[in-house]
Protein backbone atom coordinates (compact mmCIF):
# COMPACT_ATOMS: atom_id res chain seq x y z
CA UNK A 1 0.00 0.00 0.00
CA UNK A 2 1.16 3.76 -0.74
CA UNK A 3 2.22 5.74 2.00
CA UNK A 4 2.43 9.36 1.17
CA UNK A 5 4.37 11.48 3.96
CA UNK A 6 4.26 15.39 4.25
CA UNK A 7 6.75 17.60 6.12
CA UNK A 8 6.47 19.48 7.68
CA UNK A 9 3.36 19.18 9.68
CA UNK A 10 3.37 22.61 10.65
CA UNK A 11 5.10 25.48 9.82
CA UNK A 12 4.93 29.06 10.93
CA UNK A 13 6.71 31.61 8.64
CA UNK A 14 6.90 35.62 8.48
CA UNK A 15 5.63 37.36 5.43
CA UNK A 16 7.53 37.65 2.68
CA UNK A 17 9.94 34.33 3.36
CA UNK A 18 10.30 31.41 0.43
CA UNK A 19 8.26 28.44 1.73
CA UNK A 20 8.93 24.71 1.13
CA UNK A 21 6.93 21.56 1.79
CA UNK A 22 7.77 18.50 1.19
CA UNK A 23 5.81 15.18 -0.26
CA UNK A 24 7.27 12.07 -0.44
CA UNK A 25 5.66 8.26 -1.16
CA UNK A 26 6.45 5.18 -1.44
CA UNK A 27 5.15 3.21 -4.80
CA UNK A 28 5.21 3.75 -8.37
CA UNK A 29 2.33 6.85 -9.60
CA UNK A 30 0.33 8.18 -12.68
CA UNK A 31 0.15 11.38 -11.27
CA UNK A 32 0.62 13.54 -8.09
CA UNK A 33 -1.75 16.70 -6.80
CA UNK A 34 -1.46 19.71 -4.71
CA UNK A 35 -3.87 20.86 -2.68
CA UNK A 36 -5.26 23.84 -0.60
CA UNK A 37 -7.68 23.76 1.98
CA UNK A 38 -8.19 26.46 3.54
CA UNK A 39 -10.80 27.15 7.22
CA UNK A 40 -14.06 25.79 6.80
CA UNK A 41 -13.08 23.34 4.84
CA UNK A 42 -13.33 23.66 0.94
CA UNK A 43 -10.53 21.68 -1.14
CA UNK A 44 -9.15 23.44 -4.19
CA UNK A 45 -6.24 21.85 -6.67
CA UNK A 46 -3.22 23.85 -7.00
CA UNK A 47 -1.61 21.49 -9.48
CA UNK A 48 -1.44 18.27 -10.75
CA UNK A 49 1.91 16.71 -12.50
CA UNK A 50 3.41 13.47 -13.11
CA UNK A 51 7.11 14.92 -14.51
CA UNK A 52 8.80 17.98 -14.01
CA UNK A 53 7.76 21.40 -12.99
CA UNK A 54 4.76 23.56 -13.09
CA UNK A 55 4.25 27.15 -12.03
CA UNK A 56 1.08 29.50 -10.94
CA UNK A 57 1.71 32.92 -10.00
CA UNK A 58 3.85 32.65 -7.07
CA UNK A 59 3.44 28.82 -6.58
CA UNK A 60 5.92 26.01 -7.89
CA UNK A 61 5.27 22.30 -7.98
CA UNK A 62 8.27 20.38 -8.78
CA UNK A 63 8.37 16.44 -8.95
CA UNK A 64 11.31 13.92 -9.54
CA UNK A 65 9.89 10.67 -10.61
CA UNK A 66 12.91 8.52 -9.56
CA UNK A 67 13.30 9.94 -6.25
CA UNK A 68 9.42 9.42 -5.81
CA UNK A 69 9.56 13.33 -4.07
CA UNK A 70 7.42 16.47 -5.00
CA UNK A 71 8.04 20.15 -3.25
CA UNK A 72 5.71 23.17 -3.17
CA UNK A 73 7.44 26.15 -3.17
CA UNK A 74 5.62 29.85 -2.46
CA UNK A 75 7.41 32.47 -3.34
CA UNK A 76 6.77 35.80 -1.58
CA UNK A 77 4.43 34.45 1.18
CA UNK A 78 1.55 36.80 1.66
CA UNK A 79 -0.61 35.98 4.66
CA UNK A 80 -3.79 34.98 2.23
CA UNK A 81 -1.30 32.20 1.69
CA UNK A 82 -2.54 30.58 5.29
CA UNK A 83 -4.01 27.12 4.93
CA UNK A 84 -3.45 23.71 5.28
CA UNK A 85 -1.64 21.97 1.78
CA UNK A 86 -2.63 18.30 0.64
CA UNK A 87 -0.38 16.14 -1.49
CA UNK A 88 -2.23 13.50 -2.84
CA UNK A 89 -1.46 10.23 -5.66
CA UNK A 90 -2.91 8.63 -7.85
CA UNK A 91 -1.70 4.89 -7.82
CA UNK A 92 -2.14 3.10 -11.78
CA UNK A 93 -4.45 3.90 -14.52
CA UNK A 94 -7.58 2.82 -12.76
CA UNK A 95 -10.54 4.82 -11.98
CA UNK A 96 -9.99 4.41 -7.83
CA UNK A 97 -9.38 7.71 -5.97
CA UNK A 98 -6.34 9.70 -4.13
CA UNK A 99 -4.01 8.66 -1.34
CA UNK A 100 -3.61 11.58 0.74
CA UNK A 101 -0.68 12.90 2.74
CA UNK A 102 -2.14 14.46 6.37
CA UNK A 103 -1.60 17.63 5.23
CA UNK A 104 1.07 20.74 6.37
CA UNK A 105 -0.77 23.42 8.45
CA UNK A 106 1.03 26.56 7.11
CA UNK A 107 0.55 30.40 8.81
CA UNK A 108 2.46 33.02 7.01
CA UNK A 109 2.68 35.65 9.92
CA UNK A 110 1.88 39.33 8.95
CA UNK B 1 -16.52 26.18 -13.88
CA UNK B 2 -16.82 22.52 -12.71
CA UNK B 3 -19.03 22.93 -9.58
CA UNK B 4 -19.75 20.47 -7.42
CA UNK B 5 -22.66 20.75 -4.45
CA UNK B 6 -23.26 18.61 -1.43
CA UNK B 7 -26.85 18.87 0.46
CA UNK B 8 -25.73 20.52 4.04
CA UNK B 9 -22.65 21.67 5.25
CA UNK B 10 -23.37 20.92 9.25
CA UNK B 11 -26.18 18.15 9.97
CA UNK B 12 -26.37 16.48 13.41
CA UNK B 13 -28.01 13.36 14.01
CA UNK B 14 -28.41 10.64 16.87
CA UNK B 15 -27.23 7.40 16.86
CA UNK B 16 -29.17 4.53 14.66
CA UNK B 17 -30.31 7.03 12.38
CA UNK B 18 -30.24 6.56 8.77
CA UNK B 19 -28.05 9.31 6.92
CA UNK B 20 -27.97 10.21 3.42
CA UNK B 21 -25.60 12.79 2.44
CA UNK B 22 -25.91 14.03 -1.89
CA UNK B 23 -23.59 15.10 -3.74
CA UNK B 24 -24.26 16.52 -7.32
CA UNK B 25 -21.46 17.80 -9.83
CA UNK B 26 -22.64 19.86 -12.87
CA UNK B 27 -19.84 18.85 -15.63
CA UNK B 28 -20.87 15.63 -16.63
CA UNK B 29 -17.61 13.89 -14.53
CA UNK B 30 -17.56 9.89 -14.78
CA UNK B 31 -15.73 9.51 -11.52
CA UNK B 32 -17.24 10.86 -7.99
CA UNK B 33 -15.58 9.91 -4.51
CA UNK B 34 -16.75 10.17 -0.89
CA UNK B 35 -13.94 10.44 1.40
CA UNK B 36 -13.91 11.43 5.02
CA UNK B 37 -11.53 13.86 7.10
CA UNK B 38 -10.85 13.19 10.55
CA UNK B 39 -7.77 14.85 12.23
CA UNK B 40 -4.22 13.22 12.52
CA UNK B 41 -5.74 10.94 10.02
CA UNK B 42 -5.98 12.83 6.76
CA UNK B 43 -8.57 12.62 4.13
CA UNK B 44 -9.63 8.86 3.40
CA UNK B 45 -11.56 7.42 0.64
CA UNK B 46 -15.11 5.57 1.39
CA UNK B 47 -16.67 4.74 -1.80
CA UNK B 48 -16.25 5.72 -5.25
CA UNK B 49 -18.09 5.68 -8.68
CA UNK B 50 -16.93 5.43 -12.26
CA UNK B 51 -20.44 4.98 -13.86
CA UNK B 52 -24.34 5.39 -13.00
CA UNK B 53 -24.94 2.37 -11.03
CA UNK B 54 -21.54 1.53 -10.79
CA UNK B 55 -19.75 1.31 -7.30
CA UNK B 56 -16.35 0.05 -5.66
CA UNK B 57 -15.11 0.49 -2.33
CA UNK B 58 -12.48 2.34 -0.80
CA UNK B 59 -10.26 2.14 2.02
CA UNK B 60 -13.02 2.30 4.81
CA UNK B 61 -16.19 1.35 3.25
CA UNK B 62 -17.38 -0.26 6.56
CA UNK B 63 -20.34 0.94 7.67
CA UNK B 64 -20.86 3.16 4.47
CA UNK B 65 -23.10 2.16 1.44
CA UNK B 66 -23.38 4.35 -2.26
CA UNK B 67 -25.83 4.99 -4.70
CA UNK B 68 -25.18 6.34 -8.22
CA UNK B 69 -28.50 6.66 -10.16
CA UNK B 70 -27.78 9.64 -12.51
CA UNK B 71 -24.93 10.38 -13.78
CA UNK B 72 -24.85 13.75 -11.80
CA UNK B 73 -25.56 12.82 -8.13
CA UNK B 74 -23.83 10.56 -6.11
CA UNK B 75 -25.43 9.54 -2.40
CA UNK B 76 -23.24 7.86 0.85
CA UNK B 77 -25.69 6.48 3.11
CA UNK B 78 -24.80 5.73 6.69
CA UNK B 79 -27.49 3.12 7.36
CA UNK B 80 -27.07 2.89 11.17
CA UNK B 81 -25.32 5.98 12.44
CA UNK B 82 -22.72 5.75 15.10
CA UNK B 83 -20.74 8.12 16.90
CA UNK B 84 -17.32 7.13 15.41
CA UNK B 85 -19.09 8.21 12.03
CA UNK B 86 -18.73 11.95 13.54
CA UNK B 87 -16.58 13.87 10.90
CA UNK B 88 -15.92 16.01 7.59
CA UNK B 89 -17.31 14.06 4.54
CA UNK B 90 -15.93 15.75 1.35
CA UNK B 91 -17.19 14.63 -2.15
CA UNK B 92 -15.34 15.24 -5.19
CA UNK B 93 -15.37 14.96 -8.94
CA UNK B 94 -13.09 13.78 -12.00
CA UNK B 95 -13.65 13.63 -15.67
CA UNK B 96 -11.13 11.02 -16.96
CA UNK B 97 -8.66 8.76 -14.51
CA UNK B 98 -6.30 11.05 -14.64
CA UNK B 99 -7.70 14.45 -14.30
CA UNK B 100 -8.09 16.90 -12.07
CA UNK B 101 -10.24 16.29 -8.92
CA UNK B 102 -13.27 19.30 -7.58
CA UNK B 103 -14.19 19.07 -4.24
CA UNK B 104 -17.13 19.86 -2.81
CA UNK B 105 -17.65 21.81 0.22
CA UNK B 106 -17.67 19.56 2.74
CA UNK B 107 -20.37 18.62 5.24
CA UNK B 108 -19.57 18.38 8.73
CA UNK B 109 -21.47 15.64 10.36
CA UNK B 110 -22.20 14.64 14.15
CA UNK B 111 -23.26 11.97 15.35
CA UNK B 112 -24.44 12.18 19.08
Amino acid sequence: KNEVEQSPQNLTAQEGEFITINCSYSVGISALHWLQQHPGGGIVSLFMLSSGKKKHGRLIATINIQEKHSSLHITASHPRDSAVYICAVKLGGGADGLTFGKGTHLIIQP
Amino acid sequence: DVKVTQSSRYLVKRTGEKVFLECVQDMDHENMFWYRQDPGLGLRLIYFSYDVKMKEKGDIPEGYSVSREKKERFSLILESASTNQTSMYLCASRKGLTDTQYFGPGTRLTVL
